[in-house]
């Protein structure tokens, strides 16, 4: 079965700094999906980014960027220019390419201070 | 485009009565799921759809959860009876089946059982 592990259950960084937030994962599949999501006090979950594993780049969003590390299972998120919009809770997700399952690891935290 | 459409925002019940939950995904969104993110946590998937197909259910309570997709669209999910365990916010979300595409999700149902 596919885990995903944050072991960084909060984070902070000052307005304009960057931050990388750390995501781990557990898979016998070589073919899936990563993404990480962003939920706001609203509750309304949003795409930030979105890697497949078979492409080598790593993807890019604007300020947001992933170090994906596919022979280390790693999946990290880089939000460059911080800004108070960004506070929030941030969940990284794995979507198995066979069978669609989409699973969340526990989320990170982060503040945002001006 | 209309986004996942969840009822009710929020409900209130007493341990051992019933509660029900809707969603009606974007349309021509062959994939649904139900999680249940408790305060703090990350969403655990409860059941994934296929159109009217189960794909997976096996974290699903199935002693008091119940769900299912009429049609291959709108989908309930029901507890019967409620616990105090209960109480946290149910998600739905849909995708396009298969491929990259990012599942959207819904505005969530806010369950406190008292």
């Amino acid at each position: 079965a596919q885990t995903v592990t944050q072991s960084q259950p909060e984070m902070s960084v000052q307005e304009a700094e960057t931050v990388t937030l750390s995501c781990t994962y557990d898979t016998s599949e070589s073919d899936y999906y990563l993404f990480w999501y962003k939920q706001p006090p609203s509750r309304q979950m949003i795409l930030v980014i979105r890697q497949e594993a078979y492409k080598q780049q790593n993807a890019t969003e604007n300020r947001f960027s992933v170090n994906f590390q596919k022979a280390a299972k790693s999946f990290s998120l880089k939000i460059s220019d911080s800004q108070l919009g960004d506070a929030a809770m941030y969940f990284c997700a794995y979507r198995s390419f066979s069978t669609d399952k989409l699973i969340f690891g526990t989320g990170t935290r982060l503040q945002v201070f001006p | 485009e209309a986004g996942v459409a969840q009822s009710p925002r929020y409900k209130i019940i007493e341990k051992r009565q019933s509660v029900a939950f809707w969603c009606n995904p974007i349309s021509g969104h062959a994939t649904l799921y139900w999680y249940q993110q408790i305060l703090g946590q990350g969403p655990k998937l409860l059941i994934q759809f296929q159109n009217n197909g189960v794909v997976d259910d096996s974290q699903l309570p199935k002693d008091r959860f119940s769900a299912e997709r009429l049609k291959g669209v709108d989908s309930t999910l029901k507890i019967q009876p409620a616990k105090l365990e209960d109480s946290a916010v149910y998600l739905c979300a849909s995708s396009l089946a298969l491929g990259p595409t990012e599942a959207f999700f819904g505005q969530g149902t806010r369950l406190t059982v008292v």
